[in-house]
């Protein structure tokens, strides 16, 4: 069964803050994803990697940042929080293999930044 | 580009009674269409998906979906909708060919199987 987990479940944090969220995938896959969910706008990628040290940006990267230095793990961190982050932060990895196309996902962060 | 519409925020349905879930998409390339479902705090979990073959996908729990090219659609049904089906669905899209590895996802449809 892959796996993906997320640090916390709920986290609360205050405007200008710098906030961590640290996603593990136990199944070494290549591609790793962060997305928020909101109400109405469903899920919106912020940043993708599909390899160590490598990243792109997704639709919506103002303001977050990630780091991948292990194929594991994969962080986002958001450098000054803002009200307008709060949301459902969601990892899901997916493998670089041929016909490997589903996406795995993590239970999910709620931030709240007060 | 690429983007999926899901027309509706909600679907009422009766439990024992046919239901359908819409989606729409728009790609460049070859689509690699999902369907996730997401139950109250928890992640998404994957239900089915089409990447090439038989237009008519079957995936878990008794759900299939039917991949209508000239339509650019990959509604999701059940026959008989069950209380246990209530939950939040998103339907995504990948472009197969050299798009971006990452799925685009639409904004959820809401089910809501009423006992």
């Amino acid at each position: 069964d892959v796996k993906v987990t997320q640090s916390s479940r709920y986290l609360v944090k205050r405007t200008g803050e710098k906030v961590f969220l640290e996603c593990v995938q136990d199944m070494d896959h290549e591609n790793m994803f962060w997305y928020r969910q909101d109400p109405g706008l469903g899920l919106r990628l912020i940043y993708f990697s599909y390899d160590v040290k490598m990243k792109e940006k997704g639709d919506i990267p103002e303001g977050y940042s990630v780091s991948r230095e292990k194929k594991e793990r994969f962080s986002l961190i958001l450098e000054s929080a803002s009200t307008n982050q709060t949301s459902m932060y969601l990892c899901a990895s997916r493998s670089g293999l041929a016909g490997a196309d589903e996406q795995f996902f993590g239970p999910g962060t709620r931030l709240t930044v007060l | 580009a690429q983007s999926v519409a899901q027309p509706e925020d909600q679907v009422n349905v009766a439990e024992g009674n046919p239901l359908t879930v819409k989606c729409t998409y728009s790609v460049s390339g070859n689509p690699y269409l999902f369907w996730y479902v997401q139950y109250p705090n928890r992640g998404l979990q994957f239900l089915l998906k089409y990447i090439t073959g038989d237009n008519l996908v079957k995936g878990s729990y008794g759900f299939e979906a039917e991949f209508n090219k000239s339509q650019t659609s990959f509604h999701l049904k059940k026959p008989s909708a069950l209380v246990s089906d209530s939950a939040l669905y998103f339907c995504a899209v990948r472009d197969g060919g050299k798009g971006r590895r990452a799925l685009t996802f639409g904004s959820g449809t809401r089910l809501q199987v009423q006992p």
